[in-house]
């Protein structure tokens, strides 16, 4: 069965450069949702979007922007970057609004480092 | 706003012995959905059971069931038969009731880190 697809898988940055993240959903799934994961933390909420609209931002930094384009694939574009975005990006995608439905499913994540 | 709390960061069970992983939440909602996820070394973020908060049985995935108390706000989970391949971090998380994708972002505890002694 097809899952989340993020790439890159790995990505090293400098500081103040601009990184770029890309999610492909599960195929008809509406909806994505972006996380961060610290190291040792627990994953954060960033923003999530709903048939291509934004639905809900969470810690978000100004600094971050996302959007869902017409394929329903997400990108999450990281600007001015700084050490402490040093982090594992999930990306998680489900049905937005179909009834029953519960889980997101997760991809294997994007682990930005930035030097 | 929903907050969930793992107060154990750390377990150890003998291997094909039971443990139980504690999680309890705060939340005004009455429909929403619990999850606890497991995250192995490679950092993949695996599903290993959910409840929805209308359903007062408690849900049950092979080796792994829940004992959910909705009116306690606890959500613990309990491995039976523990396995090495077991050993991770295990999240709880909530989510709100979801319309049209809001309110489906997930909020997790802190984790606790589970090991699995041969």
């Amino acid at each position: 069965a097809a899952g989340v697809i993020q790439s890159p898988r790995h990505l090293i940055k400098e500081k103040r450069e601009t990184a770029t993240l890309k999610c492909y959903p599960i195929p008809r799934h509406d909806t994505v949702y972006w996380y961060q994961q610290g190291p040792g933390q627990d994953p954060q909420f960033l923003i999530s979007f709903y048939e291509k609209m934004q639905s809900d931002k969470g810690s978000i930094p100004d600094r971050f922007s996302a959007q869902q384009f017409s394929d329903y694939h997400s990108e999450l574009n990281m600007s001015s970057l700084e050490l402490g975005d040093s982090a594992l990006y999930f990306c998680a995608s489900s049905w937005g609004e179909r009834a029953g439905s519960t889980e997101a499913f997760f991809g294997q994540g994007t682990r930005l480092t930035v030097v | 706003a929903q907050t969930v709390t793992q107060s154990q960061p750390e377990m150890s069970v003998q291997e094909a012995e039971t443990v139980t992983l504690s999680c309890t939440y705060d939340t005004s909602e009455s429909d929403y959905y619990l999850f606890w996820y497991k995250q192995p070394p490679s950092r993949q973020m695996i599903l290993v059971i959910r409840q929805e908060a209308y359903k007062q049985q408690n849900a049950t995935e092979n080796r792994f069931s829940v004992n959910f108390q909705k009116a306690a706000k606890s959500f613990s989970l309990k491995i039976s038969d523990s396995q090495l391949g077991d050993a991770a971090m295990y999240f709880c998380a909530y989510r709100g009731p979801n319309y049209g994708g809001s309110q489906g972002n997930l909020i997790f505890g802190k984790g606790t880190k589970l090991s699995v002694k041969p």
